[in-house]
């Protein structure tokens, strides 16, 4: 298994404004992902943080509102740009290690609130 | 395209129950299927994982699933609920057979009384 640290763990926003989320793995992953899950909801896939290279979005989710950086195989940030109060949820890293049949390890997840 | 269909969004057991969470998928390949809790303001834990070996599953803190291919299903389930297994139960599938991304139901919590 991996150990995923998140920072911050919680964080009251103000409209308009961005926040940077930090995802910290102790060992070097195959893959990254960034979820969002909404109050009450289940987990939505935002994006595969690819090393070296842009991230790959789902529908529904774009470069310019949530970009994301992952300058190495232990590493990724996710932006929440321009804020709004829909922008409220949980954000989740996740990672796989090895091969396909390995599973994904989630982050304790970062619980932001926009005002 | 790959879905996952949780039915009951709550359920409720008396301690020392069967617990049986309800796990309907669609894949368009042989699917790889997990369980994650989440127990309150904590992020996801796998519970178990099917990934085409036994189509019986044991996971931990006494939780197993049964993948079964002619109903397409994996209910989760545990012969005798403890409080402490109140949480929020996920069901997902890979959304390929390559383990990339999992496409997650909407999730059922499980009230366990005294």
């Amino acid at each position: 298994s991996a150990v995923i640290s998140q920072k911050p763990s919680r964080d009251i926003c103000q409209r308009g404004t961005s926040l940077t989320i930090q995802c910290q793995v102790d060992s070097q992953v195959t893959m990254m992902f960034w979820y969002r899950q909404q109050p009450g909801q289940s987990l939505t896939l935002i994006a595969t943080a690819n090393q070296g290279s842009e991230a790959t979005y789902e529908s529904g989710f774009v470069i310019d509102k949530f970009p994301i950086s992952r300058p190495n195989l232990t590493f990724s940030t996710l932006t929440v740009s321009n804020m709004s109060p829909e922008d409220s949820s949980i954000y989740l890293c996740s990672v796989r290690i090895g091969t396909a049949l390995d599973t994904q390890y989630f982050g304790p997840g970062t619980r932001l609130t926009v005002l | 395209a790959q879905s996952v269909t949780q039915l009951g969004s709550h359920v409720s057991v008396s301690e020392g129950a069967l617990v049986l969470l309800r796990c309907n998928y669609s894949s368009s390949v042989p699917p790889y299927l997990f369980w994650y809790v989440q127990y309150p303001n904590q992020g996801l834990q796998l519970l178990l994982k099917y990934t085409s070996a036994a189509t019986l599953v044991k996971g931990i803190n006494g939780f197993e699933a049964e993948f079964k291919k002619s109903e397409t299903s994996f209910h989760l389930t545990k012969p005798s609920a403890h409080m402490s297994d109140a949480a929020e139960y996920f069901c997902a599938v890979s959304r390929n057979q390559a383990g990339t991304a999992l496409i997650f139901g909407k999730g059922t919590t499980l009230s366990v009384s005294s």
